[in-house]
């Protein structure tokens, strides 16, 4: 079946400093790819999706660049603010096993970030 | 309606008791997810609804949990004779069909069993 594995938290970073944090999946066909953010006290959100490999989404200062070749979608953000702490989630969407148009999001475990001023 | 929308925000049960869960998903969108969100872990996947299509009740885990979808739209989720490890966030979301379609999530319902 589908997956996601996505870092395991909690990642924490100063304010300024470089992020990665790590996705890969296993899916049949090609699946879209999603990063969802979770701020604290809030309801899940879509931050950036790719539909296609080599496909770079963009958002507040948030990059991830869907590699087909290494089943992967890091998110990455050259510099990060205090407000970025939240919990980000990776996502992919493929056709289900009755194949048609059952399609079905699964999402990784979710990781922690917390930026210090 | 504009977005998703679940209630109650907030359901404190005695242990044993039934608890409905509703969620109202956007118009339109055919498919619907409820997931469950415990303190400190990620997204647990319980069920999917899509269209008229038998839904996937994998994730649900155990016989005291149930979900419905009446009229392709509103869901309710329905836990029986809650435990305390039922306590948790529940999560309803919902997309279009198409597989680029991003799925749109509820505020949530915090369910607490005391």
């Amino acid at each position: 079946g589908d997956s996601v594995t996505q870092m395991e938290g909690p990642v924490t970073l100063s304010e300024e400093a470089f992020l990665t944090i790590n996705c890969t999946y296993t899916a049949t066909g090609y699946p879209s790819l999603f990063w969802y953010v979770q701020y604290p006290g809030e309801g899940l959100q879509l931050l950036l999706k790719a539909t296609k490999a080599d496909d770079k989404g963009s958002n507040k200062g948030f990059e991830a660049t869907y590699r087909k070749e290494t089943t992967s979608f890091h998110l990455e953000k050259g510099s990060v603010q205090v407000s970025d702490s939240a919990v980000y989630f990776c996502a992919l969407s493929a056709k289900g096993e009755s194949g048609g148009s059952n399609y079905k999001l699964t999402f990784g475990k979710g990781t922690l970030l917390t930026v210090n001023p | 309606g504009a977005g998703v929308s679940q209630s109650p925000s907030n359901k404190v049960t005695e242990k044993g008791k039934d608890v409905e869960l509703r969620c109202d998903p956007i118009s339109g969108h055919t498919a619907l997810y409820w997931y469950r969100q415990s303190l400190g872990q990620g997204l647990e996947f319980l069920i999917y609804f899509q269209g008229n299509s038998a839904p996937d009740k994998s994730g649900l885990p155990s016989d005291r949990f149930s979900a419905e979808r009446t009229g392709g739209s509103v869901s309710t989720l329905t836990i029986q004779r809650t435990q305390q490890e039922d306590s948790a966030v529940y999560l309803c979301a919902s997309s279009r069909v198409w597989t680029f379609s991003e799925a749109f999530f509820g505020q949530g319902t915090r369910l607490t069993v005391v």
